[in-house]
């Protein structure tokens, strides 16, 4: 079974501070996706990451994916109130379709 | 274009009960996937359907069970329900089986079992 270790799992900050969740694995997989998901509704994708090292930016947040494909991090710039909710990191291994590995998630809440 | 629909989005049960939870893709799509979203767990794969073939399946027992029918509609049910099932399932819609597929939620159907 692959786990997806994701941390940490709870953060609160205040509005325009700088912060990093981080989605560790000892499985490689074929590609990672990051979701956000808010309180009554299912996660909403973000981001797919395919190549290893590969990094993609989507207005404030930054995302990469490790060499090795076994990690991923997410870092959001000057957070705003409007980025709390659940964010979760899943994998994607090999030959596997659609059956995704989702790491626990990390709750984050960004006052004002 | 509508989204992924669930249904019911509410429901309490008893233990010993059973359940049938429906879920309709995005137009055009003809993979679901089901998951369950417990506090403690987090997302758990339970299983995917794309065109009516079972194509993976979670480490869930065989009380959870699920179809796919022509129209790419999907049901999932759970047989003798119990306490440790209540949770939010999932369910995701996307074109393929396989790929950097892009999976759409719906918003969840929240069990509770008591």
């Amino acid at each position: 079974t692959q786990l997806l270790e994701q941390s940490p799992q709870f953060l609160s900050i205040q509005e325009g501070e700088n912060l990093t969740v981080y989605c560790n694995s000892s499985s490689v997989f074929s590609s990672l996706q990051w979701y956000r998901q808010e309180p009554g509704e299912g996660p909403v994708l973000l981001v797919t990451v395919v190549t290893g090292g590969e990094v993609k930016k989507l207005k404030r947040l930054t995302f990469q994916f490790g060499d090795a494909r076994k990690d991923s991090s997410l870092h959001i710039t000057a957070a705003q109130p409007g980025d709390t909710g659940l964010y979760l990191c899943a994998g994607r291994p090999y030959n596997a379709g659609n059956m995704l590995t989702f790491g626990g998630g990390t709750r984050l809440m960004v006052k004002p | 274009k509508a989204g992924v629909t669930q249904t019911p989005r509410y429901l309490i049960k008893t233990r010993g009960q059973q359940v049938t939870l429906s879920c309709s893709p995005i137009s055009g799509h003809r993979s679901v996937s089901w998951y369950q979203q417990t506090p403690g767990q987090g997302l758990q794969f339970l299983f995917e359907y794309f065109s009516e073939t079972q194509r993976n399946k979670g480490n869930f027992p065989g009380r959870f069970s699920g179809r796919q029918f022509s129209n790419s509609r999907s049901e999932m049910n759970v047989s003798t329900l119990e306490l440790g099932d209540s949770a939010l399932y999932l369910c995701a819609s996307s074109p393929l089986a396989a790929g950097a597929n892009v999976l759409t939620f719906g918003a969840g159907s929240r069990l509770t079992v008591l």
